[in-house]
């Protein structure tokens, strides 16, 4: 069964923690995304990664990081330089990594709750 | 930078009407455009998109969307609303950047509501 997971569902953080996002791809995909939701605000991309070993800021880097060490995972930390990391987070992959006109499949998300 | 504007909060349709959810874009080259649908607490689901070719494009679900570039618009549509069509919608662009895939740049969302 393929697919992207995401884990885990709900996360509780305290102010000044790090805390980090597990994503995993059995899709075989090249590239791999990590967005944010806030109501009303749609999904803004924090991260992407078109190859192993390699990644690149997107719109909101700032207060977060992430490593590409396998093709198939993909984390995100949260630092506690984030300002507001309340949100629903989403993780996406896509096939080729060549082509900006593939469609991204998207895991169910972690919700962070900061305390 | 590119924008997609989805000016619609929400969109109230009755069941077996035909159902319109609007998106704008803005973008300096040729656009690719995508519509997705997220359930409560769910991820994204990826419902058709535009690359090149024919104007309207046909997707999951019996959704099809019109590509009109002089109106730089991408609307979906669905000639006849169903309950379970009840949803968030999501409105994405990206564009050729030659050397990858560079993520989409979302709109804002629209929740569409089908009254039985």
């Amino acid at each position: 069964d393929g697919g992207i997971t995401q884990s885990p569902k709900y996360l509780f953080r305290k102010e000044g923690q790090n805390v980090t996002l597990s994503c995993e791809q059995n899709l075989n995909h090249d590239a791999m995304y990590w967005y944010r939701q806030d109501p009303g605000q749609g999904l803004r991309l924090i991260y992407y990664s078109q190859i192993v070993n390699d990644f690149q800021k997107g719109d909101i880097a700032e207060g977060y990081s992430v490593s590409r060490e396998k093709k198939e995972s993909f984390p995100l930390t949260v630092t506690s330089a984030q300002k507001n990391p309340t949100a629903f987070y989403l993780c996406a992959s896509s096939r080729q990594a060549g082509g900006s006109y593939n469609e991204q499949f998207f895991g169910p998300g972690t919700r962070l709750t900061v305390l | 930078a590119q924008s997609v504007a989805q000016p619609e909060d929400q969109v109230n349709v009755a069941e077996g009407n035909p159902l319109t959810v609007k998106c704008t874009y803005s973008v300096s080259g040729n656009p690719y455009l995508f519509w997705y649908v997220q359930y409560p607490n769910r991820g994204l689901q990826f419902l058709l998109k535009y690359i090149t070719g024919d104007n309207l494009v046909k997707g999951s679900y019996g959704f099809e969307a019109e590509f009109n570039k002089s109106q730089t618009s991408f609307h979906l549509k669905k000639p006849s609303a169903l309950v379970s069509d009840s949803a968030l919608y999501f409105c994405a662009v990206s564009l050729y950047s030659g050397g990858g895939a560079d993520g989409l740049t979302f709109g804002k969302g629209t929740h569409l509501i089908i009254q039985p």
